[in-house]
């Protein structure tokens, strides 16, 4: 089975910290992707790689990087964490040739 | 570029009842649809997918969607749902001349009652 695991299921932070949020995935998966999700707005892409040290910004990258150093992991670095940041962020992988996305749990952040 | 549109947010519905849970999209290219579904303080699983070929697909716990080319639907059935069936239910394309991207509808929230 595949599996997406992310550090933390629940973290609370204070506005202007910097926040890691770690994915991990152990399929061997070229591609990977944080998302967040927020009620009545469904899932918003932020980034993703489709490869080491490779990233694309997705549809909502302000206030936010990643870093992919290794192929099973995946981080996304909110530099200085603001309330409006306050959310469910997904992480997902897939295979280049198959578009077929796994997720992880999620990770709900509240900043305060 | 492509988008998809999930009409409804909420959708109440008895136990043991039919349900249609209703997905348009849009795109000029060719299109692979998926639906996915997330059940309480979990993550997305993968509930079927089109990718070419029967129009109709079938996937787990009963489901099923038709791809409809001239209507861009891609609505999800299932004739006769359970209390466990209690979940949001998302809509994806990934259109073949977007990357490696799936854009998302906004979810559709299935709430069966007793």
């Amino acid at each position: 089975d595949v599996k997406v695991t992310q550090s933390s299921r629940y973290l609370v932070k204070r506005t202007g910290e910097k926040v890691f949020l770690e994915c991990v995935q152990d399929m061997d998966h070229e591609n990977m992707f944080w998302y967040r999700q927020d009620p009545g707005l469904g899932l918003r892409l932020i980034y993703f790689s489709y490869d080491v040290k490779m990233k694309e910004k997705g549809d909502i990258p302000e206030g936010y990087s990643v870093s992919r150093e290794k192929k099973e992991r995946f981080s996304l670095i909110l530099e200085s964490a603001s309330t409006n940041q306050t959310s469910m962020y997904l992480c997902a992988s897939s295979f280049q040739s198959t578009y077929e996305q796994y997720f992880g749990p999620g990770t709900r952040l509240t900043v305060t | 570029a492509q988008s998809v549109t999930q009409l409804d947010s909420q959708v109440p519905v008895f136990e043991e009842a039919p349900v249609e849970l209703r997905c348009n999209y849009s795109s000029s290219v060719s299109v692979y649809l998926f639906w996915y579904v997330q059940y309480p303080n979990q993550g997305l699983q993968l509930l079927l997918k089109y990718l070419s070929g029967s129009t109709l697909v079938k996937g787990i716990n009963g489901f099923e969607a038709e791809f409809n080319k001239s209507q861009t639907s891609f609505h999800l059935r299932k004739p006769s749902v359970h209390i466990s069936d209690t979940a949001e239910y998302f809509c994806a394309i990934h259109s073949t001349g977007g990357g490696n991207k799936l854009t998302f509808g906004t979810g559709t929230q299935l709430k069966v009652e007793l």
